[in-house]
């Protein structure tokens, strides 16, 4: 079945830096979805990417949809500690809607 | 608009115990999913449902039972409650349009078996 892999598992930074998370999917995707989970928290949708080589931004958040639809990344510029949680990738690529999330990266950052 | 409603929000069970979770949601959403999440293992499709009266295994269905006989409600069973199946279990529900499909999540039932 479809494998959604996520990497780093954690990243911790300091405010004020860069962080980025990786996603790479076995199987080509009709879209991928990024997710955010504060910790205690529930995930809450972020976007979705469709097209191939698609870029979107919000605000200090830049995500990518490869050329192969097979991988993206999200990354984010100047973390803040509101950034603080875990964010999923996950792959649309089957029937009936269903999604296969990646595990997640931690993202912890320091004030 | 509440969005999507877990019931309870905690719970602890003794092995072999029974219970039943409960999902609702006023969004007239026709898919539904539920999901458990374990420390390092992401979000694992456990059951999911196309509509009213339909379901269908996921990605770890083993030891649960869904039903989902109203289109707002997906209830999850667990018929004998196992020490493995303690986790975080989150219900979501999607309407898809526009090409979009875009998930909205419960809040979560976090639950115990001794």
């Amino acid at each position: 079945g479809q494998q959604v892999m996520q990497i780093p598992q954690y990243q911790h930074v300091q405010e004020g830096e860069d962080f980025t998370t990786y996603c790479n999917s076995s199987t080509t995707l009709s879209n991928i979805q990024w997710y955010k989970q504060r910790p205690g928290g529930h995930p809450v949708f972020l976007i979705q990417l469709v097209k191939s080589g698609e870029v979107k931004k919000q605000k200090r958040l830049t995500f990518q949809f490869g050329e192969a639809k097979k991988n993206s990344s999200l990354h984010i510029t100047a973390t803040q500690t509101t950034d603080v949680g875990t964010y999923f990738c996950a792959g649309g690529g089957g029937s009936n809607y269903k999604l296969t999330f990646g595990k997640g990266t931690l993202l912890t950052v320091n004030p | 608009n509440a969005g999507v409603t877990q019931t309870p929000k905690f719970r602890v069970l003794k092995t072999g115990q029974s219970m039943t979770l409960l999902c609702a949601q006023d969004m007239n959403h026709e898919y539904m999913y539920w999901y458990r999440q374990d420390p390092g293992m992401g979000l694992r499709l456990i059951h999911y449902s196309v509509g009213e009266g339909t379901t269908a295994k996921g990605e770890v269905p083993d030891g649960y039972n869904v039903s989902r006989l109203k289109k707002q409600n997906f209830l999850l069973g667990l018929e004998s409650a196992a020490p493995s199946q303690t986790s975080v279990y989150f219900c979501a529900s999607t309407l898809v349009s526009g090409g979009q499909n875009i998930q909205y999540f419960g809040a979560g039932t976090r639950l115990s078996v001794l």
